[in-house]
């Protein structure tokens, strides 16, 4: 059973454009969640997606950034015009069907993203 | 909200000597708390969580943690550290079906 897969693991960007990552869950799991890690901090959550519905996106910057989970395939977080300040490196987790409080989450090995 | 607080962003350890991160968490219902390693460009792999079964919690690689409700404390400890566990160490709490993280820890273990 494979676990949570993330690519790219590695992006570069130049200002101004787009990054998209991908984020394909565990099997058997309809939870993702998007974390971002700066230097030095911890994990900041993003958003928590189940399939084709946005649960919780408290944790969006409101400008730039958009997250999806289709029927079929990947979730997909998007940034659009990318800055300096979006470099990070980016998690995705997921979580089984039933989840509940005491679930815990799986996490890919993330995306470095550097914007140059 | 729940979270959670991680004192010390470093801790540096002799290699076989006890192994102390802590963690307080704030809650206003009975919390459900985690304890993750990040090892160098890696994900987050779990290392133990309480779900309220008992209050001393074992897992993976000699590790555990004690859920001390009086104190709002989930410390982790290892009785002899190894130069492979050297890593970060991050505590979280379950809040609205998401994980909130501390700031981490960044364990360091020398020979």
């Amino acid at each position: 059973n494979a676990g949570v897969m993330q690519n790219p693991r590695h992006l570069v960007r130049r200002r101004g454009q787009e990054a998209r990552l991908r984020c394909s869950p565990m099997k058997g799991h309809s939870h993702v969640y998007w974390y971002r890690q700066l230097p030095e901090e911890g994990l900041k959550f993003m958003v928590y997606l189940q399939k084709e519905n946005i649960i919780d996106e408290s944790g969006m910057p409101k400008e730039r950034f958009s997250a999806e989970f289709p029927k079929e395939g990947p979730s997909i977080l998007r940034i659009q015009q990318v800055v300096r300040g979006d470099s990070a490196a980016y998690f995705c987790a997921s979580s089984p069907d039933r989840s509940g409080r005491n679930t815990e989450a799986f996490f890919g090995q993330g995306t470095r993203l550097t914007v140059v | 909200a729940q979270s959670v607080t991680q004192l010390g962003s470093h801790v540096s350890v002799s290699e076989g000597a006890l192994v102390l991160l802590r963690c307080n968490y704030s809650s206003s219902v009975p919390p459900y708390l985690f304890w993750y390693v990040q090892y160098p460009n890696q994900g987050l792999q779990l290392l133990l969580k309480y779900t309220s079964a008992a209050t001393l919690v074992k897992g993976i690689n000699g590790f555990e943690a004690e859920f001390k409700k009086s104190e709002t404390s989930f410390h982790l400890t290892k009785p002899s550290a190894h130069m492979s566990d050297a890593a970060e160490y991050f505590c979280a709490v379950s809040s609205l079906q998401k994980l909130v993280f501390g700031t981490g820890t960044r364990l360091l273990v020398s020979p």
